[in-house]
């Protein structure tokens, strides 16, 4: 079975500070992890996935396999990017078969 | 395109009532897929259809769920008899192919 956990239910940082959303998957096959976030009052939109290797408004993504992991950083937060974050996981080409995502985390940047 | 659309956007309704949910997706779009959000259990997809058949229902609770999608251009989910623990935001999101999923605006749901 596939899973996907997000440790911090709420993450608060102070404008200019790094971030790191953290995620961590269970999948015995090869996975591709996403990236999506919710902003106050839109909808949940993707913002990376681990195959574009994109940098996507500063925030990047590293999949390591060895850890199972694919936390996500911005080295220099801005009051813009407070907003849910969800980390997902696609066991067959990019959500074919439906994304399985964590619980999501809430991060606040204060100023 | 306006994206993925949903109604209605809010539902309260009693016990015992039966609930239809309404999702119209992106033009084009091969996959489309129902969601439920709730605090205790985040995002769970309930099923999936491409094009227009349901390809794994398995995360529908039960059969009080029923999700129909009689063409490329809408699907229903429907909930008969709701209960309070069907409480929740439903949300509906269609992709092409393995790209990416775009998501309505969702529906919440309340049953009391």
């Amino acid at each position: 079975a596939q899973r996907v956990t997000q440790p911090e239910k709420l993450l608060s940082v102070f404008k200019g500070a790094p971030v790191e959303l953290k995620c961590n998957y269970s999948y015995s096959g090869s996975p591709e992890l996403f990236w999506y976030v919710q902003y106050s009052r839109q909808r949940l939109q993707l913002l990376l996935r681990h195959i574009s290797r994109e940098s996507i408004k500063g925030f990047t993504a590293d999949l390591n396999k060895g850890e199972t992991s694919f936390h996500l950083k911005k080295p220099f937060a801005q009051e813009e990017d407070s907003a849910m974050y969800y980390c997902a996981l696609s066991g067959r080409g990019g959500g074919a078969d439906g994304l399985t995502f964590g619980k999501g985390t809430h991060l606040i940047i204060q100023p | 395109d306006a994206g993925v659309i949903q109604s209605p956007r809010h539902e309260v309704t009693e016990m015992g009532q039966e609930v239809t949910l309404r999702c119209k997706p992106i033009s084009g779009h091969d996959y489309l897929f129902w969601y439920r959000q709730t605090m205790m259990r985040g995002l769970e997809l309930l099923i999936y259809f491409n094009n227009n058949v349901p390809i794994d229902d398995s995360g529908m609770p039960e059969d009080r769920f029923s999700a129909k999608m009689p063409n490329a251009s809408f699907s229903t989910l429907k909930i008969q008899p709701s209960e309070p623990r069907d409480s929740a935001v439903y949300f509906c999101a269609s992709s092409f192919g393995t790209r990416e999923l775009f998501f309505g605006e969702g529906s919440r749901l309340t049953v009391l």
